[in-house]
């Protein structure tokens, strides 16, 4: 999805469908990658990760891919329910400094019951 | 175990007002992060610190201060707040530089 100004991009998907998150990322020394989740009013909760010697990493009712080619994630969630609305943020570190962690723009996921 | 704790939830300053915004974690983490976010945006970090006694900044320090008081304390500071300020303040912190960051419930500022 793309992000411009103050609109996070939205994705609408119909309860028990799969549900695909995408997220560039513009470090190509970036190696270790994180995707949070944030329901409405609460900080950040963890739900992946995945390290650049990965292509793939399968969580429960997640998966994580990772295109190092063309500096792209994406967060796949598989039969969809009503609690995973939210907004998904996928994060960076790079080599050069572990340290700090770099936050993507967010995609907002509405769940259609 | 109470992980990352924020004080105050929420705060209204005058411009020009100071305040301190206190973070502390209990699971002997190393790092340390502040972050802010705006409605409908992203997460931008601050400041952080790796470890007691380093603090180094981030996308958007200006404007803040930080102290690492000790290993479980991070504290932020705007010596005199501006309305650009008005936003919800997120503290983290993580064991190690390969792990996931665990969040705080937030600060929401407000500055009028």
């Amino acid at each position: 999805g793309e992000s411009v100004g103050l609109h996070l991009p939205t994705l609408s998907v119909q309860e028990g469908d799969n549900s695909i998150i995408n997220c560039a990322y513009s470090n190509s020394a970036s190696d270790y990658f994180i995707w949070y989740k944030q329901e409405s009013g609460k900080g950040p909760q963890f739900i992946i990760d995945i390290r650049s010697n990965m292509d793939k990493r399968q969580g429960q009712r997640v998966t994580v891919l990772l295109n190092k080619t063309v500096k792209h994630l994406s967060l796949q969630i598989a039969a969809t329910q009503p609690g995973d609305s939210a907004v998904y943020f996928c994060a960076e570190t790079s080599g050069a400094s572990y340290d700090k962690v770099i936050f993507g723009p967010g995609t907002s996921l509405s769940v259609i019951p | 175990n109470a992980g990352v704790t924020q004080t105050p939830k929420f705060q209204v300053l005058k411009t020009g007002q100071s305040m301190t915004l206190q973070c502390a974690q209990d699971m002997n983490h190393n790092s340390m992060y502040w972050y802010r976010q705006d409605p409908g945006m992203g997460l931008r970090l601050i400041y952080y610190s790796a470890s007691e006694g380093t603090t180094d900044k981030g996308e958007v320090p200006n404007g803040y201060n930080v102290s690492r008081l000790n290993k479980r304390e991070f504290s932020l500071r705007l010596e005199s707040a501006a309305p650009s300020q008005t936003s919800v303040y997120f503290c983290a912190s993580r064991k190690g530089q390969q792990a996931e960051a665990f969040f705080g419930q937030g600060t929401r500022l407000t500055v009028v």
